[in-house]
C-alpha cells in the first residue's frame, strides 16, 4: 500500500517553456501532498505544501508565481514549473500524507527535469 | 530555526557488520521520526517511523529515540552491499506535519 506515483520521470524542454508534473497517490487519499527539490549530493528541501481544495503554501524563497502547484483531488497534485531557465535543472520529488497523526511521507519517484 | 543534523559521512562498513547511523535535531517539541534510504538517482524510501522513547525493530533496522537527548539511530545489522545508500533522517515539528530532513549519510557496504 502508500503508492505515489509522478509523471514524467525525466523531462527534457527548451528554457522559457513550462513542463507540468503530475504526482497521484495510487491507493490512498492524501489530503496533503508536498513538493521538494533535490539538486546533486544535497539533501531534499522542500518547495511547497498543497492540501486538497486549498491554495498550497510555499517556503520561503520559493516563487508561487513560478513554481504553480493545484491540488484538485484527493489522489492528485501537480506542479508546473513556468517559463523554466536551466537554473530550475533539478530533481522535483513530491510526497502524500494521509494526513492521519502518524504523518508518514510516501514519496513518489521523482521527475528530473533539465533545462536547456 | 529548526535544523535536523546528521554525519555526512561517508561511511563505510564490511559485510555483515552492524552499521549505526545518527541524528540529533533542534526542535525539542518534535513528534515523528523517520528515517529514508535514497539510492544514487531515486527517490527516498521510508525505513523507519518511531513516534516514543526506546527501541523499534524491523528486520534487519531498529530505530532508537531519545527525546530528552534529541537524538535518534538508525542500526543496521548484517550490512549488505545492497543496503549501500544514502540514509536521510527527517523530523516533524510542533506545529507542523512538515518533514525537516537532514543532510544525509552516505553508507557503503562493503562485500
Amino acid at each position: 500500500g502508500a503508492v505515489v506515483s509522478q509523471h514524467p520521470s525525466r523531462v527534457i524542454c527548451k528554457s522559457g517553456t513550462s513542463v507540468k508534473i503530475e504526482c497521484r497517490s495510487l491507493d490512498f487519499q492524501a489530503t496533503t501532498m508536498f513538493w521538494y527539490r533535490q539538486f546533486p549530493k544535497k539533501s531534499l528541501m522542500l518547495m511547497a505544501t498543497s492540501n486538497e481544495g486549498s491554495k498550497a503554501t510555499y517556503e520561503q524563497g520559493v516563487e508561487k508565481d513560478k513554481f504553480l502547484i493545484n491540488h484538485a483531488s484527493l489522489t492528485l497534485s501537480t506542479l508546473t514549473v513556468t517559463s523554466a531557465h536551466p537554473e530550475d535543472s533539478s530533481f522535483y520529488i513530491c510526497s502524500a500524507s494521509t494526513g492521519l497523526s502518524t504523518d508518514t511521507q510516501y514519496f513518489g519517484p521523482g521527475t528530473r527535469l533539465t533545462v536547456l | 530555526q529548526k535544523e535536523v543534523e546528521q554525519n555526512s559521512g561517508p561511511l563505510s562498513v564490511p559485510e555483515g557488520a552492524i552499521a549505526s547511523l545518527n541524528c540529533t535535531y533542534s526542535d525539542r517539541g518534535s513528534q515523528s521520526f523517520f528515517w529514508y534510504r535514497q539510492y544514487s538517482g531515486k527517490s527516498p524510501e521510508l525505513i523507519m517511523s518511531i513516534y516514543s522513547n526506546g527501541d523499534k525493530e524491523d528486520g534487519r533496522f531498529t530505530a532508537q529515540l531519545n527525546k530528552a537527548s534529541q537524538y535518534v539511530s538508525l542500526l543496521i545489522r548484517d550490512s549488505q552491499p545492497s543496503d549501500s545508500a544514502t540514509y536521510l533522517c527527517a523530523v516533524t515539528g510542533s506545529s507542523a506535519r512538515q518533514l525537516t530532513f537532514g543532510s544525509g549519510t552516505q553508507l557503503t557496504v562493503l562485500p
